[in-house]
């Protein structure tokens, strides 16, 4: 089973402070993407990376952003925490097997309370 | 660019009877169209897909969806539902040459005793 943890299932930070949201995948995937979600507004992408190293923004990058080192790992860091960043955040991983690229697994999500 | 309305934000229904929620969506390509569900307190999974082929899909659960093309739609259906099946349901689309995923607001779907 494929399986993707994140850091944190609950985070409590104050206005200012930085944030570092960890996310690993165990499937050797290429793709990885991070999204929050808020009600009534779905998920919406932040950012996403195709291989290690490399990163491309997605529709709400303002105020984020990621750090891929290594293949398995995709961080998520909010510069200066502030209270519109409170939302649940969700990681994703994906394989670019032509198989298997099209379906998406998500780990349980962090739950980031800004003060 | 493409694009996912889910009309319904939520659906209540009774235990047993049957649901079917809603979902369309708009792109100048072709696409794939998924469901994925999302149970309290846990991460998104994902219900069913479409690729290509046969218009009806079938997924977990006993759930089921149909591609419509002419209507650019893909609705989520069960025949009979169970208290367990109370959850969030994201209809999503992409296109078939990249790998971003759009998803929908999402329905809230309760089953009531």
């Amino acid at each position: 089973d494929v399986k993707v943890t994140q850091s944190s299932r609950y985070l409590v930070k104050r206005t200012g402070e930085k944030v570092f949201l960890e996310c690993v995948q165990d499937m050797d995937h290429e793709n990885m993407f991070w999204y929050r979600q808020d009600p009534g507004l779905g998920l919406r992408l932040i950012y996403f990376s195709y291989d290690v190293k490399m990163k491309e923004k997605g529709d709400i990058p303002e105020g984020y952003s990621v750090s891929r080192e290594k293949k398995e790992r995709f961080s998520l860091i909010l510069e200066s925490a502030s209270t519109n960043q409170t939302s649940m955040y969700l990681c994703a991983s994906s394989s670019r097997d032509s198989k298997l690229r099209e379906t998406q697994y998500f780990g349980p999500g962090t739950r980031l309370l800004v003060l | 660019a493409q694009s996912v309305t889910q009309l319904d934000s939520q659906v209540p229904v009774f235990e047993e009877a049957p649901v079917e929620l809603r979902c369309n969506y708009s792109s100048s390509v072709s696409v794939y169209l998924f469901w994925y569900v999302q149970y309290p307190n846990q991460g998104l999974q994902l219900l069913l897909k479409y690729l290509s082929g046969s218009t009806l899909v079938k997924g977990i659960n006993g759930f089921e969806a149909e591609f419509n093309k002419s209507q650019t739609s893909f609705h989520l259906r069960k025949p009979s539902v169970h208290i367990s099946d109370t959850a969030e349901y994201f209809c999503a689309v992409s296109a078939t040459s990249y790998d971003k995923v759009i998803f929908g607001p999402g329905t809230s779907l309760s089953v009531i005793p």
